[in-house]
């Protein structure tokens, strides 16, 4: 069964400090990878997505992310924290088999960004 | 819509009562999800539509949770004699195809008092 794990339930930065947010997968396949986030009593937006070709991918808001097989890892970065990026971050699988993305989520991290 | 809407944003529902959410996709958007948050925690998967088809019910906890979707737009949710663990956030989300990723909408907060 395919799971994520998110490393770090919060995470604290200060405003223009590196962002690292982990996350790790399990799937029997070649996964799709995305993250999410998600603003108080907001519903979920998305930041970027792997599914196939380049595994670097750039998102939204200057974040990126890298795919690393070997590692089954899909952490989020972004060089430069900003205030307004504090929020909640959520990695999710999908197996995009079936022809849907079912979303296996991670418990998700609470990004702080301080002065 | 812009968006992926849903009503109502909150409701509280005393224990042993119907509810009924309700989800609004983007227009065109084929895929239809539902997914239920529990408080600090990531979404866990309910239900899926194709259209109007229910192609994976495999996540819905109990047979007091039911969704329809019966023209292949508009969805409805609904739990029957709510308990106080179906307090959650459900979110609705809606994509075009498989490798798009969804857009959630806000999701209703319920409280099962």
């Amino acid at each position: 069964a395919q799971s994520v794990t998110q490393l770090g339930s919060h995470v604290s930065v200060s405003e223009g400090a590196l962002v690292l947010l982990r996350c790790n997968y399990s799937s029997s396949v070649p996964p799709y990878l995305f993250w999410y986030v998600q603003y108080p009593n907001q519903g979920l937006q998305l930041l970027l997505k792997y599914t196939t070709g380049a595994t670097l991918v750039k998102g939204i808001n200057g974040f990126e992310a890298e795919f690393k097989k070997s590692e089954t890892s899909f952490h989020l970065t972004k060089p430069s924290a900003h205030m307004s990026d504090a929020a909640e971050y959520f990695c999710a699988v999908s197996e995009g088999s079936g022809g849907y993305n079912k979303l296996i989520f991670g418990a998700g991290t609470r990004l702080a960004v301080h002065p | 819509g812009a968006g992926v809407s849903q009503s109502p944003r909150y409701k509280v529902a005393k224990r042993g009562q119907d509810v009924a959410l309700r989800c609004d996709p983007i227009s065109g958007h084929v895929s239809l999800f539902w997914y239920q948050q529990a408080l600090g925690q990531g979404p866990e998967f309910l239900t899926y539509f194709q259209n109007e088809a229910q192609l994976d019910k495999s996540g819905l906890p109990s047979d007091r949770f039911f969704a329809e979707r019966p023209e292949g737009s508009v969805s409805t949710l609904k739990i029957q004699r709510t308990q106080q663990e179906d307090s959650a956030v459900y979110l609705c989300a809606s994509s075009q195809d498989a490798g798009a990723g969804a857009f959630f909408g806000q999701g209703t907060r319920l409280t099962v008092v």
